[in-house]
């Protein structure tokens, strides 16, 4: 079956640090992997996302790239800021299904 | 612009009641989902719909749970005869087609508490 594995949190950083939350996944056939992000008393969004092997995903500063040799995709911000406190879920969907980690909260402090 | 709705947003049962959770898909969205979250995981898949038709009911937890979306527009999740371990976030969700690359977009969730 299909599973989703991503960096266990809390995580808090100071402003202007460098973000890596950690994701690796487990799927048959060819999955599309998704970042979604739930700020504070909103619902997920999707921050960023993937169709195949080596597509890199871009949206407001962070990054992740599909690594099908390394079943990863792990997002990165080289500069947080204060407003990018929220939760992240790393998603993989396949055949229609969607299979999300668990979420990691991430605080950055000013 | 409306996405996508739910109601109730809250919603507290005792054990034994029957509850009836709604969603309002964005318009012209083909595909709805259903998700259930508990504290402090990810949401977990229930079922999907692609216009009227349900093509995916694996993740739903028992027959206790159904799910209709009878004129493929909004969809009622209903729980019967709730128990404590239902409590959870219930997540609706909608895109434009069903597909492996379409984004989803999540409703603001039913968070129901069964005493």
């Amino acid at each position: 079956g299909n599973s989703v594995t991503q960096m266990e949190g809390p995580v808090t950083l100071s402003e202007e640090a460098f973000l890596t939350i950690n994701c690796t996944y487990t799927a048959t056939g060819y999955p599309s992997l998704f970042w979604y992000v739930q700020y504070p008393g909103e619902g997920l969004q999707l921050l960023l996302k993937a169709t195949k092997a080596d597509d890199k995903g871009s949206n407001k500063g962070f990054e992740a790239t599909y690594r099908k040799e390394t079943t990863s995709f792990h997002l990165e911000k080289g500069s947080v800021q204060v407003s990018d406190s929220a939760v992240y879920f790393c998603a993989l969907t396949n055949a229609g299904k969607s299979t999300f980690g668990d979420g990691t909260t991430l605080t950055v402090k000013p | 612009g409306a996405g996508v709705s739910q109601s109730p947003r809250y919603k507290v049962a005792k054990r034994g009641q029957d509850v009836a959770l709604r969603c309002d898909p964005i318009s012209g969205h083909v595909s709805l989902f259903w998700y259930q979250q508990a504290l402090g995981q990810g949401p977990e898949f229930l079922t999907y719909f692609q216009n009227e038709a349900q093509l995916d009911k694996s993740g739903l937890p028992s027959d206790r749970f159904f799910a209709e979306r009878p004129e493929g527009s909004v969809s009622t999740l209903k729980i019967q005869r709730t128990q404590q371990e239902d409590s959870a976030v219930y997540l609706c969700a909608s895109s434009t087609e069903v597909g492996t690359y379409n984004e989803q977009f999540f409703g603001p969730g039913t968070r129901l508490t069964v005493l």
